[in-house]
């Protein structure tokens, strides 16, 4: 099945800082998603791109789908954005599914 | 974009013990998906659900641990058969989600066994 590697595995930020984190994936995808989930386990849709940019305030999301990563910019990190961070592919081929990534922790310290 | 309402939301539950979880979504979809997700792990997807036919499983995942039921478009349970404290996680459903784009997940029922 299909690969998909997050890095860095974990982020400690101090409030203020910015942070890109990577999502490698090792096949064609018709769907990526990041989500925030976050301490009561909730998660949070952020983007769907399975190519190209978008933006939603802080928040950024590049995906070059021809050399299989995408990138997740967070600008000036609240304590808020505190939580585990996932990517996840459905597969070009194949049956409908998600597959995770294994996630980012990111801790943004006041 | 679709709303689905999951319950329990979380549950303590002795071992040797099932427990249902339901997942109501508020407009008609074809497919339902279940994951689990154990402590510090990442999501891994237990079955796919249609109305109509079988749940199919994911490798690791058996029906008579993990039933299914799919009565119709907007409704789904997952048991939990003979738990252990190996089940304790969180356990999502998920739709595909054509107005918001992709997939959305139900809040989680965090399941304790003890």
């Amino acid at each position: 099945g299909i690969q998909v590697e997050q890095s860095p595995p974990d982020l400690i930020l101090q409030e203020g800082a910015n942070s890109t984190l990577r999502c490698n994936f090792s096949d064609s995808v018709n769907n990526l998603q990041w989500f925030h989930q976050n301490p009561w386990g909730q998660l949070i849709n952020l983007f769907y791109i399975p190519s190209g940019t978008k933006q939603n305030g802080r928040l950024s999301a590049t995906t070059v789908a021809t050399e299989r990563y995408s990138l997740l910019y967070i600008s000036s990190s609240q304590t808020t954005d505190s939580g585990v961070y996932f990517c996840a592919v459905e597969r070009a081929q194949g049956a409908q599914k998600l597959v995770f990534g294994q996630g980012t922790r990111l801790t943004i310290n006041p | 974009s679709a709303v689905i309402s999951q319950k329990p939301s979380r549950d303590i539950c002795q071992r040797g013990t099932s427990l249902t979880i339901q997942c109501q979504v508020d407009s008609q979809v074809t497919m339902m998906f279940w994951y689990r997700q154990q402590p510090g792990q990442s999501l891994t997807l237990i079955a796919t659900a249609n109305q109509g036919s079988e749940a199919t499983y994911e490798s690791g995942f058996v029906i008579d641990k993990f039933p299914i039921s799919r009565p119709n478009l907007t409704f789904s349970t997952l048991t939990v058969s003979n738990m252990s404290p190996e089940d304790s996680s969180i356990y999502l459903c998920s739709v595909e989600d054509w107005a918001a784009d992709g997939y959305t997940f139900g809040s989680g029922t965090r399941l304790t066994v003890v």
